[in-house]
């Protein structure tokens, strides 16, 4: 049974950068299927999405986040990574990773149970 | 970009039927995910595709779709209904973008 779960700081200073590991069990990060993306919601608020990632390397950003957002992948370790640069008291949230279907539809179908960061000195 | 409008909440008494609803562009060309999301949880899909439900979702949910708007219905809503429900699709300007609703509050009443 596939499953994921993201791991990384829970407090990150503002103006540093944000990183977190989401890693793939239960399953190949290798499949031709999917695509690998990260969610994040802020405390109170609704689901924006970040970004994804193709086990080939190919990566999608949400355009508001583009400039600042690096997704990787690292198939030798079943796991694929969020960057997020120049952090702010804004970018304070839960962080999920997911996946979703690579054709038609984007339905995200699994997700891990998410974690907060927080930006603060 | 896209975007995905929701109403903020909705209710609905014990044992009805209600119908929560998402309006965006994008839905002319891709069908709505639903995603029930409870306090401290992860979001769960509930409905994907032109009206599919995941292994383990009751079939009192079901989804439909017409132009700019996808619906998903709960027949016989029940108190663990209560959550936050976020509709979702593919961005249809040809990039590939996914974007979020900004979701409804149901409370059953």
């Amino acid at each position: 049974q596939l499953q994921l779960q993201e791991s990384g700081p829970g407090l990150v200073k503002p103006s540093e950068t944000l990183s977190l590991t989401c890693t793939v069990s239960g399953g190949s990060i290798s499949s031709s299927s999917y695509y690998w993306g990260w969610i994040r919601q802020p405390p109170g608020k609704g689901l924006e999405w970040i970004g994804s990632i193709y086990y080939s390397g190919s990566t999608y950003y949400n355009p508001s986040l583009k400039s600042r957002v690096t997704i990787s992948v690292d198939t030798s370790k079943n796991q694929f990574s969020l960057k997020l640069s120049s952090v702010t008291a804004a970018d304070t949230a839960v962080y999920y990773c997911a996946s979703h279907i690579r054709y038609g539809d984007w339905y995200f179908d699994l997700w891990g149970r998410g974690t907060l960061v927080t930006v603060s000195s | 970009s896209s975007e995905l409008t929701q109403d903020p909440a909705v209710s609905v008494a014990l044992g009805q039927t209600v119908r929560i609803t998402c309006q965006g562009d994008s839905l002319r060309s891709y069908y709505a995910s639903w995603y029930q999301q409870k306090p401290g949880q992860a979001p769960v899909l509930v409905i994907y595709g032109k009206n599919n439900r995941p292994s383990g979702i009751p079939d009192r949910f079901s989804g439909s779709s017409s132009g700019n708007t996808a619906s998903l219905t709960i027949t016989g809503a029940q108190a663990e209904d209560e959550a936050d429900y976020y509709c979702n699709s593919r961005d249809s300007s040809g990039n590939h973008l996914a974007v979020f609703g900004g979701g409804t509050q149901l409370t059953v009443l």
